[in-house]
């Protein structure tokens, strides 16, 4: 079964502290992608990847920052925490063309205190 | 910039009723596609729709896709307590850029 991992389902920081975010998929996909979802305001682009070593930011990265050293691997790094970046993170991959759609990992719920 | 919008936000229905779903954008889209997100769980990717007008059947759920290719509905007949989640379209622009709709959460009473 192809699968997105993602590190940690439910991680408590406190503000200021350096977050890492893990995300690995094993479908050789060559997109990778960062969301938030918050109540109300569905699901929010932070940071993609088209390939090794590649980045874009989406529609909200300030306060983020994103690293793709390995095909598999995209990982999201909240520099200094904050309190509204409290919210539930879900990495993504797909195919380079999307036509299967993304498959979503289960998702991390950060709580940054 | 581009949006993708999604009506309603909430439904609540009786088992056995009819729910749609319709999403709209601000510019053509070059196709769409829909999500299913459980309760506590993660988007599941459902049907993409390319062509203008296209209409996919899964089962009980019809999926459409407008003439103008900026809007899109999803249908689903006879509602069961399975059905239960927030349903999501997500359009694609012609920049190759997905943009999620915020989602219509269904809840249905068996």
């Amino acid at each position: 079964d192809v699968k997105v991992t993602q590190s940690s389902r439910y991680l408590v920081k406190r503000t200021g502290e350096k977050v890492f975010l893990e995300c690995v998929q094993d479908m050789d996909h060559e997109n990778m992608f960062w969301y938030r979802q918050d109540p109300g305001l569905g699901l929010r682009l932070i940071y993609f990847s088209y390939d090794v070593k590649m980045k874009e930011k989406g529609d909200i990265p300030e306060g983020y920052s994103v690293s793709r050293e390995k095909k598999e691997r995209f990982s999201l790094i909240l520099e200094s925490a904050s309190t509204n970046q409290t919210s539930m993170y879900l990495c993504a991959s797909s195919l380079l063309e999307g036509a299967y759609g993304y498959t979503f990992g289960s998702g991390t719920r950060l709580t940054v205190v | 910039g581009q949006q993708v919008m999604q009506i309603p936000q909430y439904q609540h229905v009786q088992e056995g009723e009819d729910f749609t779903t319709y999403c709209n954008s601000s510019t053509t889209l070059s196709n769409i596609q829909w999500y299913k997100q459980r309760p506590g769980g993660h988007p599941v990717f459902l049907i993409q729709l390319v062509k203008s007008g296209e209409v996919k059947k899964q089962k009980r759920l019809t999926f459409q896709f407008g003439e103008a290719k900026k809007n899109s509905s999803l249908h689903i007949t006879a509602t069961q307590t399975t059905d239960v989640g927030t349903y999501f379209c997500a359009g694609r622009d012609n920049f190759n850029k997905f943009y999620f709709g915020s989602g219509t959460k269904l809840n249905v009473k068996p």
